[in-house]
């Protein structure tokens, strides 16, 4: 399969616990971005890296989350401490920016319940 | 304003229907427009990019009015498997989503 690839696909945690999400992009694709999705909401735009380098974060990207993407290859997301607020599906989408194009594809989501 | 404005719906139509959703931004700098398809509990799963005044794909045609500021997505000859949520995305990077809206083919 090389599509984006997310894990875990669940992930239930008790409130204060840290998380951290896993994905890995289509492999040519030079962009990587972390998305929130709650129920009745599109996609919320957290932070997106090109290769290894973060160059925007959101302001809903508060203090206890942080995402890495050390090789430009894979990324993880961090939540620590988390809230019951942080409850949503975390969504992974890569894109080859290049010719004008930037369709973004989507991974299938790790979906945090914090309970 | 919000930046991707979509009415959600939901829009209930009969199997065969042509069904329209219009969706406006805010960004005139925006070169980038896209049609996302999600299922329930599913990832958003690209539908149709629209780069300049229009595209069209089978039973589904996108329109842009950069004057106007807004994208439409219309499906003709609607079928059962339509029945979705349907997201509008703008921008270059990062592309910025509206809350969809819900599609139902009733049969």
């Amino acid at each position: 399969d090389t599509g984006v690839s997310q894990n875990p696909r669940h992930k239930i945690t008790k409130r204060g616990q840290n998380v951290t999400f896993r994905c890995d992009p289509i492999s040519e694709h030079n962009r990587l971005y972390w998305y929130r999705q709650t129920l009745g909401q599109g996609p919320e735009f957290l932070t997106y890296f090109q290769n290894e380098a973060q160059l925007e974060k959101s302001r809903l990207l508060s203090d206890r989350f942080s995402a890495e993407r050390p090789k430009g290859s894979f990324s993880t997301l961090e939540i620590q401490r988390t809230e019951q607020g942080d409850s949503a599906m975390y969504l992974c989408a890569s894109s080859l920016i290049g010719e004008g194009r930037a369709e973004a594809f989507f991974g299938q989501g790790t979906r945090l319940t914090v309970v | 304003r919000k930046e991707v404005e979509q009415d959600p719906g939901p829009f209930n139509v009969p199997e065969g229907a042509t069904v329209a959703f219009n969706c406006t931004y805010s960004n005139s700098a925006s070169q980038s427009f896209f049609w996302y398809r999600q299922d329930c509990r599913k990832e958003p799963k690209l539908l149709m990019s629209v780069y300049s005044s229009g595209n069209e794909d089978g039973r589904f045609t996108a329109q842009l009015n950069r004057a106007s500021q807004y994208i439409s997505l219309l499906i003709r000859d609607s079928k059962l498997s339509d029945s979705a949520t349907y997201l509008c995305a703008s921008g270059n990077t990062p592309l910025v989503f509206g809350k969809g809206t819900r599609l139902s083919v009733i049969a």
